[in-house]
């Protein structure tokens, strides 16, 4: 069975602070990965994704991602937080292989507050 | 990228009665989700809508109590049926494309059963 955990209900940082959200992992073979960020009373909104090649990513509103096969990780970060990156996030994983099914598994969310 | 639709957005119903939720997408998806979440909390699958044939459940949940409907490649329906306020959260319906595309999600119906 697969499964994601994000260890920090919470992360708090100061606007203009380097931001890392932590994700770790546990599937079958290499697995798709995606962040995803939910504002208040909204959808989720896709971030970005891991599927081969380079292990960082980069994704909408300067947020990048860093995939570590031998940590099992793929923590979110951004350089620089701004004040509106405050919201829900998002961890999910899916099986490469196709028996082990199409279903997205997500984390339990993590909540990024970024004060003035 | 694709564009989704619910609705309603929102509603307050009586405990009993059903609801049926509408998701429409602005392109034609392979694989279609319904999934329910708590606010503030993570997203739990309810089943995968299939064109033109039974959905797919998951552990959990029954075709009785959530009936699903994919008449075609962008539109479906979940009903919550006789309805108990343990049933308020909000809904949401997701697609994608085939391969290793992403999830794109609708904004979500909150439901509220008194």
């Amino acid at each position: 069975a697969q499964s994601v955990a994000q260890p920090e209900d919470q992360v708090n940082v100061a606007e203009g602070n380097p931001l890392t959200v932590k994700c770790t992992y546990s599937v079958s073979g290499n697995p798709y990965l995606f962040w995803y960020v939910q504002y208040p009373n909204r959808g989720l909104q896709f971030l970005l994704k891991y599927i081969t090649g380079d292990n960082l990513v980069k994704g909408s509103y300067g947020f990048e991602a860093e995939f570590n096969k031998s940590q099992t990780s793929f923590h979110l970060k951004k350089p620089s937080a701004l004040v509106s990156d405050s919201a829900l996030y998002f961890c999910a994983v899916r099986p490469r292989i196709k028996a082990a099914g199409n279903k997205l598994t997500f984390g339990g969310g993590t909540r990024v507050l970024v004060k003035p | 990228s694709a564009v989704i639709s619910q609705k309603p957005s929102r509603d307050i119903c009586q405990r009993g009665t059903s609801l049926t939720i509408q998701c429409q997408v602005d392109s034609q998806v392979t694989m279609m989700f319904w999934y329910r979440q708590q606010p503030g909390q993570s997203l739990t699958l309810i089943a995968t809508a299939n064109q033109g044939s039974e959905a797919t459940y998951e552990s959990g949940f029954v075709i009785d109590k959530f009936p699903i409907s994919r008449p075609n490649l962008t539109f479906s329906t979940l009903t919550v049926s006789n309805m108990s306020p343990e049933d308020s959260s909000i809904y949401l319906c997701s697609a994608r494309t085939q391969g290793a595309g992403e999830l794109f999600f609708g904004e979500g119906s909150r439901l509220t059963v008194l």
